[in-house]
């Protein structure tokens, strides 16, 4: 099994939208949880980070992290064209490691 | 402006032709680390470095060398590059437990 898994999508939605990206991860131990958002041709950037269970939100965009079902979601409201990008949650599983998802593919259509 | 910056963003080159990838950062991080992404993949790590002079394996170290002399670089060598290293090659930095900031990639083709 592997630590971190992510849907590679693609997701295709209508602008507007509301859109949800999920991982599952496998190590209970986790603490932190990251996602990240890489536009074509780019480095990842940091959307969202978490410290352990709960709800995070920053404008359109929610981090939940389900500590006991080892799941955690992006939420995005409102989605834009702009929104459109490969998101990848990330899981430091160390001091300097960290595990990331395959990502997902989100379209957001205008 | 915080940044982590790669050079070249582009390279195609030929089976077994010495390459080095350079990455600089200007956050004063300690922690840097080079990762190589490939569809259905995802990110896997190569090498990282926790300080000058420290550097260890990560996932997929095979093929490639790295170096840390400077606390601002970490450059990626390529000794004798095969067409299975054709991939989008990343650097990050951070300091510890922290976010990692990531540069633009570096697109390498191996022919």
């Amino acid at each position: 099994q592997k630590e971190v898994e992510q849907d590679p999508g693609p997701l295709s939605v209508p602008e507007g939208a509301i859109v949800s990206l999920n991982c599952t991860y496998s190590n209970s131990a986790f603490q932190y949880f990251m996602w990240y958002r890489q536009y074509s041709r780019k480095g990842p950037e940091l959307l969202m980070y978490t410290y352990s269970s709960g709800n995070k939100e920053d404008g359109r965009f929610t981090a939940q992290v389900d500590k006991s079902s080892k799941y955690i979601s992006l939420f995005i409201r409102d989605s834009q064209p702009s929104d459109s990008a490969t998101y990848l949650c990330a899981i430091p599983s160390g001091t300097y490691k960290y595990i990331f998802g395959t990502g997902t593919r989100l379209k957001v259509l205008a | 402006e915080a940044q982590v910056t790669q050079n070249p963003r582009y390279l195609i080159t030929v089976t077994g032709k010495k390459l080095t990838v350079t990455c600089s950062q200007n956050m004063n991080h300690e922690y840097m680390s080079w990762y190589r992404q490939d569809p259905g993949l995802g990110l896997r790590q190569i090498y990282y470095s926790m300080n000058v002079e420290v550097t260890d394996k990560g996932d997929v170290p095979e093929g490639y060398k790295v170096s840390r002399k400077e606390k601002r670089n970490f450059p990626l060598i390529l000794e004798s590059p095969s067409p299975n290293q054709t991939s989008l090659y990343f650097c990050a930095s951070s300091h510890a437990k922290s976010v990692a900031f990531f540069g633009q990639g570096t697109r390498l083709t191996v022919v």
